[in-house]
């Protein structure tokens, strides 16, 4: 079946320290993958995608390599910011016009 | 921006009693869907809708939980009777055709049954 792993939190930083969060999927066929995240009480936003092998999604800072084979989408940024604090969750859509896996997201907090 | 509005945006309610949530996805948007995410949780799937029709709700607890979407604009979910385990994030999301670009999800409702 289709599934998402997510390294698991909470992960703590200091402001400016570099960001990996851990994502892999099992899927049949070539999934899309996603990353959104999820500021407290909020719903969550798209923060980025990637829809094929190698290609890269990047936003705000935030980058992530589709990586075939290695089952990956790992979440970088290269500086963090308080702001940043949030819920990341990692995401698949098996095929088109299917539904959407999430992972059970990976809590993110940032200190000043 | 478009978005995506749901209400109430936070509900108590008491178990047994019945509580009802609407969703107006972004316009065009002919796919909706409504997850429930527990505390500390990935959301998951209760139901999906294209227009009208509800595609999947195959993990939807009909015993209790119901939704509709009449015109195939907004939609509401409801659950009648609540349990204390019904207490969750009740989010809604739209997209426009399959999902190749994402959901938009809304803000959700955050329910508590005490």
């Amino acid at each position: 079946g289709n599934s998402v792993t997510q390294m698991e939190g909470p992960v703590t930083l200091s402001e400016e320290a570099f960001l990996t969060i851990n994502c892999t999927y099992t899927a049949t066929g070539y999934p899309s993958l996603f990353w959104y995240v999820q500021y407290p009480g909020e719903g969550l936003q798209l923060l980025l995608k990637a829809t094929k092998a190698d290609d890269k999604g990047s936003n705000k800072g935030f980058e992530a390599t589709y990586r075939k084979e290695t089952t990956s989408f790992h979440l970088e940024k290269g500086s963090v910011q308080v702001s940043d604090s949030a819920v990341y969750f990692c995401a698949l859509n098996p095929a088109y016009g299917q539904n959407f896996v999430f992972g059970p997201g990976t809590r993110l907090s940032v200190l000043p | 921006e478009a978005e995506v509005a749901q209400s109430p945006r936070y509900k108590i309610t008491e178990k047994s009693q019945a509580v009802a949530f609407w969703c107006d996805p972004i316009s065009g948007h002919a796919t909706l869907y409504w997850y429930r995410q527990i505390l500390g949780q990935g959301p998951e799937l209760l139901v999906q809708f294209q227009d009208e029709s509800v595609v999947d709700d195959s993990q939807l607890p009909k015993d209790r939980f119901s939704a509709e979407r009449l015109k195939g604009v907004d939609s509401t979910l409801k659950i009648q009777p609540a349990e204390l385990g019904d207490s969750a994030m009740y989010l809604c999301a739209s997209s426009f055709a399959g999902t190749g670009n994402g959901y938009t999800f809304g803000s959700g409702t955050r329910l508590t049954v005490v």
